[in-house]
């Protein structure tokens, strides 16, 4: 059972390069979220998706950028990215809206940028 | 705005003891709360949820958490620590139709 998947697991950009995150969901979830983890803060609300090309922002989304294409694929996007962005990502996603049901969360990527 | 305390970013048990992880929320409706595990290098992992339906609530490796309203309390702890028990613990709290905030995390330690 994959669950949710993350790719890349690490990666570590210079000040200014793009990227894109990938998540997939192989469990037919309605939602899905995109957070980062941070020492002492816990995990923060980038962006999320309440089904198939909706996309809404969350408590930090300045600085990227997300698509939902397709139901079990979620983009996260830096276009230009900043110090300030290394984190580790965690993607999540949950069959009903996330505070009354669990959210299923994948490995989590490293992001470094330098 | 919801919001989620959890007392002490770190607890150092010894292996056999009591695990007790200190979380507030704050709330003025009944929330929805949740504790996750994550253990190094992985996800987060659902450890166990209150939604109302009993305020002692059981969950997964010997865990359970009692909701106290009066207290605005959901506190997790483990009669007995065990050596994978070693992990971050979170507290999170959803009420909003799409957000899951989450406190800031505590670091469990398991001495032998």
């Amino acid at each position: 059972n994959a669950g949710v998947t993350q790719t890349p697991k690490f990666r570590v950009l210079k000040t200014g390069q793009s990227m894109t995150l990938l998540c997939a969901q192989d469990m037919n979830h309605e939602y899905m979220y995109w957070y980062r983890q941070d020492p002492g803060m816990g995990l923060r609300l980038i962006h999320y998706s309440v089904g198939e090309g909706t996309t809404a922002k969350g408590e930090v989304p300045d600085g990227y950028n997300v698509s939902r294409l397709k139901k079990q694929n979620f983009l996260l996007g830096l276009e230009s990215a900043a110090p300030s962005q290394t984190s580790v990502y965690f993607c999540a996603s949950s069959s009903e809206r996330t505070a009354q049901i669990e959210a299923f969360f994948g490995q989590g990527t490293r992001l470094t940028v330098v | 705005a919801q919001s989620v305390t959890q007392l002490g970013s770190h607890v150092s048990v010894s292996e056999g003891a009591l695990v007790l992880l200190r979380c507030n929320y704050s709330s003025s409706v009944p929330p929805y709360l949740f504790w996750y595990v994550q253990y190094p290098n992985q996800g987060l992992q659902l450890l166990l949820k209150y939604t109302s339906a009993a305020t002692l609530v059981k969950g997964i490796n010997g865990f359970e958490a009692e909701f106290k309203k009066s207290e605005t309390s959901f506190h997790l702890t483990k009669p007995s620590a065990h050596m994978s028990d070693a992990a971050e613990y979170f507290c999170a709290v959803g009420l909003s139709d799409y957000k899951l905030s989450f406190g800031a995390g505590t670091t469990v330690t398991v001495r032998a």
